[in-house]
């Protein structure tokens, strides 16, 4: 079973809609978790970051969390074309040991 | 957030040679980590790098092949030995935190 699983994509959403995006980890004892957004071609950028249950917003960005389910989500409202990319799920034990997801490619059609 | 560089950003190598990957950050820090993605792929941690210290490897990746130095607290070298195509990917160095990355080096081996 991988650490962090992500539904590969890709995910279509139509300018303005909201974008949800979905990961599991399997590490019951992870205590940080983060969001990621890469573009093609270049080095993933820290979106959000979550701690603990429940959720966290900034901007048009929240992230959900819950350690019962073992379950991070992340939600895009007013999605724009800019922000097409893909996105990664990270889960740290340490705090310093971080498991990737394989990324969910979204795509923001204008 | 801390500023990380690294050198070079891309290089065409040859099958056999070796490669030496500079990263260099604008504050001291504790830890360092290199990453590698492959092509379509996730991020994977290759090894941790504290200075003073010989560098911690994840599973499946050996000091033979990814020796790595760590001099100081601003900086640290990942050398790449023996390549094949199979090490094709892009090279990414991290720092302790909220893994922020560098633009990491892209490497393809003919």
């Amino acid at each position: 079973q991988k650490e962090v699983e992500q539904n590969s994509g890709p995910l279509s959403v139509p300018e303005g809609a909201i974008a949800s995006l979905n990961c599991t980890y399997s590490d019951r004892v992870s205590q940080s978790f983060f969001w990621y957004r890469q573009y093609s071609g270049k080095s993933p950028e820290l979106i959000m970051s979550i701690y603990s249950n429940g959720d966290k917003e900034d901007g048009r960005f929240t992230a959900q969390l819950n350690k019962a389910s073992q379950y991070v989500s992340l939600l895009i409202r007013d999605s724009q074309p800019s922000d097409s990319a893909t996105y990664l799920c990270a889960v740290s034990r340490t705090g310093n040991q971080f498991y990737f997801g394989t990324g969910t490619s979204l795509t923001v059609i204008p | 957030s801390a500023v990380i560089s690294q050198k070079p950003s891309r290089d065409i190598c040859q099958r056999g040679t070796s490669l030496t990957i500079q990263c260099q950050v604008d504050s001291q820090v504790t830890m360092m980590f290199w990453y590698r993605q492959q092509p379509g792929q996730s991020l994977t941690l290759i090894a941790t790098a504290n200075q003073g210290s010989e560098a911690t490897y994840e599973s499946g990746f050996v000091i033979d092949k990814f020796p790595i130095s760590r001099p100081n607290l601003t900086f640290s070298t990942l050398t790449v030995s023996n390549m094949s195509p199979e090490d094709s990917s892009i090279y990414l160095c991290s720092v302790s935190g909220e893994q922020f990355f560098g633009p990491g080096t892209r490497l393809t081996v003919l």
